[in-house]
């Protein structure tokens, strides 16, 4: 079936770095979805990519949608103690319905002050 | 309610024991979603209503789970004869529609332990 690659895997970094991580998949996806969670919380949808190519910005958060659809990257300007969680790349299962999305296994990001 | 609501917050059971999980989604949100999220991954789809009735039931691992929306608002998973493998946080989210923009709101999650 469909499976999403996260790397890396973890991250420590100073407050005010930038933060790069990327999702991969063998197979194309027509939707990227990036989410963060906080312990003890929900996933929280942070940035959705429709179309190949894209580039989406949130605040500090930029997304993209890769060319070849079988990955995307979400980077984070200078950094801030709030940004620590987990982030998950997302995307729907088409062998599936509409409400069944497949998660990558996430990137721990951890900041130093 | 403001957002989706899940009780318990914590669950503690024994092995053999059956639970119930509920989910109080967003006022108006049609769609309904159960997933399940082991240590160290990412949440894995159970489960999707529309309405009252199951759209999606692929994800559920086995027929010891079971999940209802009897009114299309709250919904309620059922685990029977429970394992030490059913150990995981159990989310829930509901969207408008079965949303082809994936606006999905989670809840907190339902902690569920089994010793």
């Amino acid at each position: 079936g469909q499976q999403l690659n996260q790397s890396p895997q973890s991250m420590f970094i100073q407050e005010g770095e930038d933060v790069s991580m990327n999702c991969t998949s063998s197979s194309i996806f027509n939707t990227w979805l990036w989410y963060k969670q906080d312990p003890g919380e929900g996933p929280v949808l942070l940035i959705a990519l429709y179309k190949a190519g894209e580039l989406t910005s949130n605040g500090r958060l930029t997304a993209q949608f890769g060319i070849t659809r079988k990955d995307s990257f979400l980077n984070i300007s200078a950094s801030i103690p709030s940004d620590v969680g987990i982030y998950f790349c997302a995307g729907p299962d088409y062998g599936g319905s509409q409400g069944n999305l497949i998660f990558g296994k996430g990137t721990k990001l951890s900041v130093k002050p | 309610g403001a957002g989706v609501s899940q009780t318990p917050s914590n669950k503690v059971t024994e092995k053999g024991k059956y639970v119930e999980l509920r989910c109080d989604p967003i006022s108006g949100h049609t769609a309904l979603y159960w997933y399940r999220q082991s240590l160290g991954q990412g949440p894995e789809f159970l489960i999707y209503f529309q309405g009252t009735g199951a759209a999606d039931d692929s994800g559920l691992p086995n027929d010891r789970f079971f999940a209802v929306r009897p009114e299309g608002s709250v919904s309620t998973l059922k685990i029977q004869r429970t394992e030490r493998g059913d150990s995981a946080v159990y989310l829930c989210a509901s969207s408008l529609r079965g949303s082809s923009n994936y606006g999905y709101t989670f809840g907190s999650g339902t902690r569920l332990t089994v010793v």
